[in-house]
């Protein structure tokens, strides 16, 4: 299974402003996923980065609020704009590793964001 | 769309008794993936098994096994000789198998206590 890390494990903000997140492989994956998981619910996918090509939000989700870029094979980030305290949740990325003809997804540990 | 309910918020176990969790999907596709996921306080999601559909007989892994009843859509969880860290968050999990999307819908969690 991937080895996967994030950056920063925690961060208290100002609404308003804006927080980047970063999740890097320890591993080349094809794809890369970014969930958030509000307090005490489950987890909801944002979006989907392909290395190459505009992630793929899902609905309720939209790209100038959760910006994501994925540069290479090994590395993404998810930024939180202008944020609300509505905003304030765990954030995790995974990524989808083949274990035989299943794909597998392993998570990172996690962002907790406070919105303040 | 697919969905996944859980519908017990909360259990407990006595260390070293055996627990079931249980879990149901709704979908119209014939093959796709099951999982289940733990979450301990560390906010780390952990795989911890999964099933294939077209697969009748049902995975398990040391303690943890499943009951899968593909027409029921019924894909229960038991963890068996329960340890204190199996004290988590436990989430079901759906992935599709068609369409090159492998995305996972999540169940809203239980809260596993394990009592010594």
């Amino acid at each position: 299974s991937a080895v996967i890390s994030q950056k920063p494990s925690r961060d208290i903000c100002q609404r308003g402003t804006s927080l980047t997140i970063q999740c890097q492989v320890d591993s080349q994956v094809t794809m890369m996923f970014w969930y958030r998981q509000q307090p005490g619910q489950s987890l909801t996918l944002i979006a989907t980065a392909n290395q190459g090509s505009e992630a793929t939000y899902e609905s309720g989700f939209v790209i100038d609020k959760f910006p994501i870029s994925r540069p290479n094979l090994t590395f993404s980030t998810l930024t939180v704009s202008n944020m609300s305290p509505e905003d304030s949740s765990i954030y995790l990325c995974s990524v989808s590793s083949a274990a035989g003809y299943i794909f597998e997804q392993y998570f990172g540990p996690g962002t907790r964001l406070t919105v303040t | 769309a697919q969905t996944v309910t859980q519908s017990q918020p909360e259990m407990s176990v006595q260390e070293a008794e055996t627990v079931t969790l249980s879990c149901t999907y709704d979908t119209s596709e014939s093959d796709y993936y099951l999982f289940w996921y733990k979450q301990p306080p560390s906010r780390q999601m952990i795989l911890v098994i999964r099933q294939e559909a077209y697969k009748q007989q049902n995975a398990t892994e040391n303690r943890f096994s499943v009951n899968f009843q593909k027409a029921a859509k019924s894909f229960s969880l038991k963890i068996s000789d329960s340890q204190l860290g199996d004290a988590a968050m436990y989430f079901c999990a759906y992935q599709r198998t068609q369409g090159g999307s492998e995305k996972l819908v999540f169940g809203k969690g239980m809260k596993l206590t394990v009592n010594p």
